[in-house]
């Protein structure tokens, strides 16, 4: 079985300033990771995905995770935030052959203030 | 594409009623995902299908809940005598091939509310 854990319930960060959501994950077995995006009255979005090669990935809105196999994290960066990246942010993680079903973690709120 | 729908998106019930939530799926999209979300927490896998064959359910999902996806299409999701526990946001996601691992598009949601 897999687990996912975001230890930050809610980050506040002023407007361009750069922000780090962390992910940490438990597995017997080597995973997929992902990192989704819920804003208010909509569903999740994808910002990006770890399957393999190299272990910085970039995303959609300027995001980029680092996978870091020996910490078991899969941490979410920004290096300036701008308001609309006011939203809940998602990890969630799947093993292969898996079914692809997700298990996610509890979610960072990312608040941007001016 | 116009993206995942699900129906209603709000639903208000007293505790026994019997509710029935619909999802479309992204046209040709073959695998089809339901998820539970409550307040402060992550979504929970609930059950998914490969085309019209349900093949997984989560031992969250009590004999109360019954899923279909009858012509491969759109899915319904069916809870019975509802109870104040039920009380969640349902989310439905499709993606388009039995790949290994695809991207999983999701719909707005429905949110539930047991009184």
């Amino acid at each position: 079985a897999q687990s996912v854990t975001q230890l930050d319930s809610q980050v506040p960060v002023f407007e361009e300033a750069p922000v780090e959501l962390r992910c940490n994950y438990s597995s017997s077995v080597s995973v997929y990771l992902f990192w989704y995006v819920q804003y208010p009255n909509q569903g999740l979005q994808l910002l990006l995905k770890y399957l393999s090669g190299s272990t910085l990935v970039k995303g959609i809105n300027g995001f980029e995770a680092e996978f870091n196999k020996s910490q078991t994290s899969f941490h979410l960066r920004k290096p300036s935030v701008h308001i609309s990246d006011t939203a809940e942010y998602f990890c969630a993680v799947t093993p292969p052959g898996g079914g692809n079903k997700l298990t996610f973690g509890t979610g960072t709120q990312l608040k941007v203030e001016l | 594409d116009t993206g995942v729908s699900q129906n209603p998106r709000h639903k208000i019930t007293k505790r026994g009623q019997n509710v029935t939530f619909r999802c479309d799926p992204i046209s040709e999209h073959n695998r089809l995902y339901w998820y539970r979300q409550t307040l402060g927490q992550g979504p929970e896998f609930l059950t998914y299908f490969q085309n019209e064959a349900q093949l997984e359910k989560s031992r969250l999902l009590s004999d109360r809940f019954s899923a279909e996806r009858p012509k491969g299409s759109f899915s319904t999701l069916e809870i019975q005598r509802t109870e104040q526990g039920d009380s969640a946001m349902y989310l439905c996601a499709s993606s388009p091939s039995s790949l290994a691992v695809d991207t999983q598009y999701f719909g707005p949601g429905t949110r539930l509310t047991v009184l």
